[in-house]
């Protein structure tokens, strides 16, 4: 079955990097995206980026960019997210989710269990 | 304030039907296909709806979706206790060139 495991809960400091793995298993890795997602404490949900395993494209949320990297390793099914210049409302759960793309969109299928990333002076 | 908005809350009684709704703009659900998610508490969210109107299997036939102009629906009849839960739609907008999310619509079954 399709699963998507995420690494463990990290806990960090003010304008350290953070980095997030996700490990797919049960499909082809390279047929499917990946896209990344968090949620900030008692908040909604906020799309943070997506990448293609099969290109390596990516796209990430305006916001993000240029403290936001996304990446893929084929030959062990794992995409990972760093995530630089942490600040205290980076304090999130970060999930990772796999990305079904069709002819005129795109909807994330399964979802890793999450990982909490808390961000502490 | 999320890009598309959803009502804080709803609720009902068990075997009612109720309505989520999700309105947006020109640039995400005018354009767009709608996706909801489902998220039990301290949990991954689940796909619920696809496409506007998509099951994705296993998702009992009593979730339904629609989408009208800048504007999308959740239903859900017969509730049941276990619907209980944060709903989200989300679309890609155009403009923003990314994913926008509504901010979700917490559903108690009373």
């Amino acid at each position: 079955q399709v699963q998507l495991v995420q690494s463990g809960a990290e806990v960090t400091k003010p304008g350290a990097s953070v980095m997030v793995s996700c490990k797919a298993s049960g499909y082809m890795f390279n047929n499917y995206g990946v896209t990344w997602v968090r949620q900030a404490p008692g908040q909604g949900l906020e799309w943070m980026g997506w990448i293609s395993t099969y290109s390596g494209n990516t796209n990430s949320a305006q916001k993000l960019q240029g403290r936001f990297t996304m990446t893929t390793d084929i030959s062990t099914s794992t995409a990972s997210m760093e995530l630089r210049s942490l600040r205290s409302d980076d304090t999130a759960v970060y999930y990772c989710a796999r990305l079904r793309t069709y002819g005129s969109g795109s909807y994330a299928d399964y979802w890793g269990q999450g990982t909490r990333v808390t961000v502490s002076s | 304030q999320s890009v598309l908005t959803q009502p804080p809350s709803a609720s009902g009684t068990p075997g009612q039907r109720v309505s989520i709704s999700c309105s947006g703009s020109s640039s995400n659900i005018g354009s767009n296909p709608i996706n909801w998610y489902l998220q039990l508490p301290g949990t991954a969210p689940k796909l619920l709806i696809y496409s506007n109107n998509q099951r994705p299997s296993g998702v009992p036939g009593r979730f339904s979706g629609s989408k009208s102009g800048t504007s999308a629906s959740l239903a859900i009849s017969g509730l049941q206790s276990e619907d209980e839960a944060d709903y989200y739609c989300a679309a890609w907008d155009d403009s923003l060139n990314g994913w926008v999310f509504g901010g979700g619509t917490k559903l108690t079954v009373l």
